[in-house]
């Protein structure tokens, strides 16, 4: 199980934004972090824990082994307003998400 | 890679409905496809997987146990989610998605409404 924090934040232009996530037991490094927008699929942006994806802006990073994992976004963005999901694959193939992270404009 | 889904609509309480998930492009390194589905306004729910290969075999969620099965046309490279005794917490949009880091691709979702 993933518990996600905080459910929704609200945040300005050029703010930085962490989010957290943590797993009920350990998983290493097996995580991932997702940004969806209305209507659209997910998008992966980091996965093992800290990688981040081909084309993801630099100002996206994340950190964490074990239970307790972080997202953070270093200055936001207009585009950057989404939700935010991780994913455990630890125990793949059966995968699970945490609840999200809704980080709407101030 | 492309992953297109289809099948969905409305449907009562009790029936069934059949997804597919049409895929092109795959890697034959990839080990398998998942179903994840997401009720509106809520978040990710992970439905089920199937391996291309004898590996992985068959997985699924709890909420769909018995009641949901996938499957696969390995000449068609279609994946499908044949879902009965469906129930109203079943409503979500249904994406077929492939993950295999740094690869990772999703269908654009179907909608499924279990409604009388």
């Amino acid at each position: 199980q993933l518990t996600q924090s905080p459910s929704s934040l609200s945040a300005s232009v050029g703010d930085r934004v962490t989010v957290t996530c943590r797993a009920s037991q350990g998983i290493v490094g097996a995580l991932a972090w997702y940004q969806q927008k209305p209507g659209k699929p997910p998008k992966l942006l980091i996965y093992d824990a800290s990688t981040l994806q081909s084309g993801v802006p630099s100002r996206f990073g994340g950190s964490g082994s074990g239970t307790d994992f972080t997202l953070t976004i270093t200055s936001l963005q207009p585009e950057d307003f989404a939700t935010y999901f991780c994913q455990q694959f630890h125990s793949y193939p059966e995968v699970t998400f945490g609840g999200g992270t809704k980080v709407e404009i101030k | 890679v492309q992953l297109v889904e289809s099948g969905g609509g409305v449907v009562p309480p009790g029936g069934s409905l059949r997804l597919s998930c049409a895929a092109s492009g795959i890697s034959f390194s990839f080990l398998g496809m998942h179903w994840v589905r997401q009720a509106p306004g809520r978040g990710l729910e992970w439905v089920s997987f199937m391996g291309f290969d004898g590996s992985y075999g068959e997985h699924y969620a709890d909420a769909v146990r018995g009641r949901f099965t996938v499957s696969r046309d390995k000449s068609t490279n279609t994946l499908y989610l044949e879902m009965s005794g469906l129930k109203p917490d079943d409503t979500a949009v249904y994406y077929c998605a492939i993950f295999a880091a740094p690869e990772d691709h999703w269908g654009q979702g179907v909608l499924v409404t279990v409604s009388s």
